[in-house]
């Protein structure tokens, strides 16, 4: 089965620094990957996805993850942190020949001025 | 274009009361998925459809729950006999037809309080 694993349930950046949100992933072979944003009282919204053309995904509002495969790992950046930003963030991984997608716990970015 | 709209935003019932939930998916989207994410958790899967085929239920945690869709249009979510433990945001998100297309788009969500 496949499974992620974020790594923080937190994270707390200023307004200006880089952001990193990790996330681990477990399959079998090469693995659908994407990131979703929750903002508060608000939908799921797609930010990236990963699906095999390249390794560096570019997203949205700025965001991007690089897919290492040698370390598992698909990790979620930005360059510089917005106070928008601030949302819950899940790393999700696809399974299964109907595409359930299987989530992480999620991680809570704050951010602060 | 419209969303995936879900109704009603939210829901307070009283435990052992049935409560029944709406999905209405992206026009044309052929795949639709039950989700519920508990309070400070990710989504668990519940149930799929996909068009007139028989319905993967694999993630309905009890025979309480149940789920119905009509072709590609309306879901509509049933609880039975609710639980306090059925408190969550129930999450509703449907996927175009086609090779490649992966994205599951999302519904608000219901948040439903079990008394």
């Amino acid at each position: 089965a496949q499974s992620v694993t974020q790594l923080d349930s937190h994270v707390s950046v200023s307004e200006g620094t880089p952001v990193l949100l990790r996330c681990n992933y477990s399959s079998s072979y090469s693995p659908s990957l994407f990131w979703y944003v929750q903002h508060p009282n608000k939908g799921l919204q797609l930010l990236l996805k990963y699906t095999s053309a390249a390794t560096l995904v570019k997203g949205i509002n700025g965001f991007e993850a690089e897919f290492k495969k040698s370390e598992t790992s698909f990790h979620l950046t930005k360059p510089s942190a917005h106070m928008s930003d601030a949302a819950e963030y899940f790393c999700v991984v696809i399974e299964g020949g109907f595409q359930k997608l299987v989530f992480g716990t999620g991680t809570r970015l704050l951010v602060s001025p | 274009g419209a969303g995936v709209s879900q109704s009603p935003s939210n829901k307070v019932t009283e435990k052992g009361k049935d409560v029944e939930l709406r999905c209405d998916p992206i026009s044309g989207h052929t795949a639709l998925y039950w989700y519920r994410q508990r309070l400070g958790q990710g989504l668990e899967f519940l149930i799929y459809f996909q068009g007139n085929s028989a319905p993967d239920k694999s993630g309905l945690p009890s025979d309480r729950f149940s789920a119905e869709r009509t072709g590609e249009s309306v879901s509509t979510l049933t609880i039975q006999r609710t639980q306090q433990e059925d408190s969550a945001v129930y999450l509703c998100a449907s996927r175009p037809p086609g090779l490649g297309t992966d994205t599951q788009y999302f519904g608000p969500g219901t948040r439903l309080t079990v008394l």
